[in-house]
């Protein structure tokens, strides 16, 4: 069966510019989850979703970062005015029910950088 | 918030050798411990997974030990292969919370 898809997979952008990256998870997957992952670096938590809700956007990491989900499936992580330090591999991940105890599917990632 | 810390950041083992790395947690609500394998280019993917009503888990080369009153835990792998080289991340719950901590991750460089 298709597992998590993230588009696109590689994404350059300048300095300003606002992008938008998109996470299909798989399908019936309730909880969908944004990381975000410097090299060599672990993985940081941004955004949760549970449903079509985010009951918890703590780990954002400023206003020009924001998500929607829609239909209980598609997400879109939009990152404006993009800064350099933004450069990164966003990862999305899914799983059945929104418990920690659960194992959450990784996509492949999108490989963002801001010139 | 839950902290992980693993270690080493990364290692290099010759082909047949033993891997190990190390994770250690401050609090959990409830046990479970799963390691995250990574290739290049890819998303994490579920290695393995322990839910400490037992203190090792083994699927086939993968072990994972578990010392909940020293709150650690471990990933041995054994007859380490070159497909084995990969990052690999430990995490766990954070308590009160849906969400997993995952640690820095420890790359794997296993040399034919």
């Amino acid at each position: 069966g298709a597992g998590v898809s993230q588009s696109p997979s590689n994404k350059v952008t300048e300095k300003g510019k606002d992008v938008e990256l998109r996470c299909d998870p798989i399908s019936g997957h309730t909880a969908l989850y944004w990381y975000r992952q410097s090299l060599g670096q672990g993985l940081e938590f941004l955004i949760y979703f549970q449903g079509n809700s985010a009951p918890d956007k703590s780990g954002l990491p400023s206003d020009r970062f924001s998500a929607e989900r829609t239909g209980g499936s598609v997400s879109t992580l939009t990152i404006q005015r993009t800064q350099q330090e933004d450069s990164a591999v966003y990862l999305c991940a899914s799983s059945f029910s929104g418990t920690s105890g659960i194992e959450q599917f990784f996509g492949p990632g999108t490989r963002l950088t801001v010139l | 918030q839950q902290q992980v810390k693993q270690s080493p950041q990364s290692l290099i083992v010759q082909k047949g050798g033993i891997s190990i790395i190390n994770c250690a947690y401050e609090n959990t609500a409830f046990d479970y411990f799963p390691w995250y394998q990574q290739f290049p280019g890819k998303g994490p993917a579920l290695l393995i997974a322990i839910r400490p009503d037992v203190s090792e888990k083994k699927e086939g080369r993968f072990t994972i030990s578990f010392n909940k009153s020293a709150k650690q835990f471990s990933l041995h792998i054994m007859d380490s292969q070159p497909g084995d080289s990969a990052t690999y991340f430990c995490a766990a719950p954070v308590p009160n919370d849906y969400k997993l901590s995952f640690g820095a991750g420890t790359t794997v460089t296993v040399r034919a």
